[in-house]
């Protein structure tokens, strides 16, 4: 587990406000992915990528921006922050067809 | 797309008792079937997992069944503890679509002394 990090943990934004939140990933996989958890809803995958410059919109993209320019890294923008976007934020690593590993989580709040 | 409906979301059993978590799938192509573990402010984290071409799985305490007919998958954790409890997701993907997990809604599983 220590092989994926993501920071920062908690983040506190007021709405318009641009945040982006990071993970890392030691292992070396090939497909990262981010996805959101709210009460009710589980978790929906935002954004994923197979490989460095390869990225494609999960079930809820809307306002979400990604980039993977190292395999190891895969930030996710949130372009202008909204309320609705306070959430629990965790990025994932797999290997290809492999079991995904999940990060700490990052807890955001849009004010 | 995909759908996964969960139940129940919230289970309360005596230690030493089963639990059963039930989830129905809508897509009849997926055939990769995981379950997730997740405590109170941690991450979640993979317990079993099951392809569509077995039917059960065990691992100690723990086991899934999957009815590739009725598109349903159940998870069976026997003799409870304490520590079982947490919320337990279930997800289903095709096997080859770059995992795009679809995750149901969870359950809270509560083990009482």
């Amino acid at each position: 587990d220590a092989g994926i990090t993501q920071s920062p943990r908690y983040k506190i934004t007021e709405t318009g406000r641009q945040v982006t939140l990071m993970c890392h990933q030691t292992w070396s996989h090939s497909y990262m992915f981010w996805y959101r958890q709210d009460l009710g809803h589980g978790l929906r995958l935002i954004y994923y990528s197979a490989a460095a410059d390869i990225t494609d919109k999960g079930e809820v993209p809307d306002g979400y921006v990604v980039s993977r320019s190292k395999t190891e890294n895969f930030p996710l923008t949130l372009e202008s922050a909204t309320r609705s976007q306070t959430s629990v934020y965790f990025c994932a690593s797999s290997e290809v067809e492999d079991t995904q590993y999940f990060g700490p989580g990052t807890r955001l709040t849009v004010l | 797309g995909e759908n996964v409906e969960q139940h129940p979301s919230t289970l309360s059993v005596q230690e030493g008792d089963s639990a059963v978590i039930k989830c129905t799938y809508s897509d009849s192509a997926s055939n990769y079937f995981p379950w997730y573990k997740q405590e109170l402010g941690k991450r979640p984290q993979l317990i079993i997992d099951i392809r569509s071409n077995v039917g059960e799985k065990k691992d100690q305490r723990i086991a899934v069944t999957l009815n590739k007919t009725a598109k349903h998958f159940s998870l069976h954790i026997t003799e409870t503890q304490p520590e079982d409890s947490a919320v337990y997701f279930c997800a289903a993907s095709r096997w080859g679509s770059a995992r795009q997990l679809t995750f149901g809604s969870g359950t809270q599983l509560t083990v009482l002394p």
